[in-house]
């Protein structure tokens, strides 16, 4: 059964600062590997995702990498501002399935 | 375009009663789930759909629970007997084709609060 943990569970940071979000899976027969943002009360909004064969993706001030060997992916985020403020999540599907497995997320607070 | 649509985006029930959560997925897409996130959780998986047929509802917790998508658009999921642990968003996604480097986008969820 594949599991996906995200650390940390909450992290607060100031206005500005570069910061790291981790992602660690069990099983590393995935297809992908896609990090999701949810701000509070609304839906999950699809940030960047990350085939088997690839190493990174970018998306303007995001950058998510992918170690399917050690069952790991980072999500960059530069030059952090409030508006980044919500819950990233990353998830996995497991072959052959097409449903995704999800960690439980970071939470991020950026503070003006 | 329109991205995906749930309805009612809150809900709340007495425990014991029936429910009815729609989801309107994106134009065209084949492929629909349905997930349920509860409190400081990720979303978990419940059911995928493949056009008309349910391909895998391994997810289902128990047979209280039902989902249905007769012409292969709009799909229906049925929770009869409601209990207060059913409290949870439940979230509906789709995806063009159902393949697994698809990305799945979301609707905002429904609410479901069992009094």
């Amino acid at each position: 059964k594949q599991e996906v943990t995200q650390i940390p569970a909450a992290l607060s940071v100031p206005e500005g600062e570069n910061l790291v979000l981790n992602c660690s899976f069990t099983d590393s027969a995935i297809y992908n590997l896609q990090w999701f943002r949810q701000d509070p009360g609304k839906g999950l909004t699809s940030l960047l995702l990350i085939q088997s064969s690839q190493r990174e993706q970018t998306s303007g001030r995001l950058n998510a990498s992918l170690d399917k060997s050690s069952g790991r992916s980072t999500l960059y985020i530069a030059a952090s501002q409030p508006g980044d403020s919500a819950t990233y999540l990353c998830a996995v599907p497991l072959a052959p399935a097409r449903q995704l497995t999800f960690g439980s997320g970071t939470q991020l607070t950026v503070l003006p | 375009g329109a991205g995906v649509s749930q309805t009612p985006s809150n809900k709340v029930t007495e425990k014991g009663k029936y429910v009815e959560l729609r989801c309107d997925p994106i134009s065209g897409h084949t492929a629909l789930y349905w997930y349920r996130q509860s409190l400081g959780q990720g979303p978990e998986f419940l059911i995928y759909f493949q056009g008309t047929g349910a391909a895998d509802d391994s997810g289902l917790p128990n047979d209280r629970f039902f989902a249905v998508r007769p012409e292969g658009s709009v799909s229906t999921l049925k929770i009869q007997r409601t209990e207060r642990g059913d409290s949870a968003v439940y979230l509906c996604a789709s995806s063009p084709q159902g393949r697994q480097q698809e990305t799945q986008y979301f609707g905002p969820g429904t609410r479901l609060l069992v009094l």
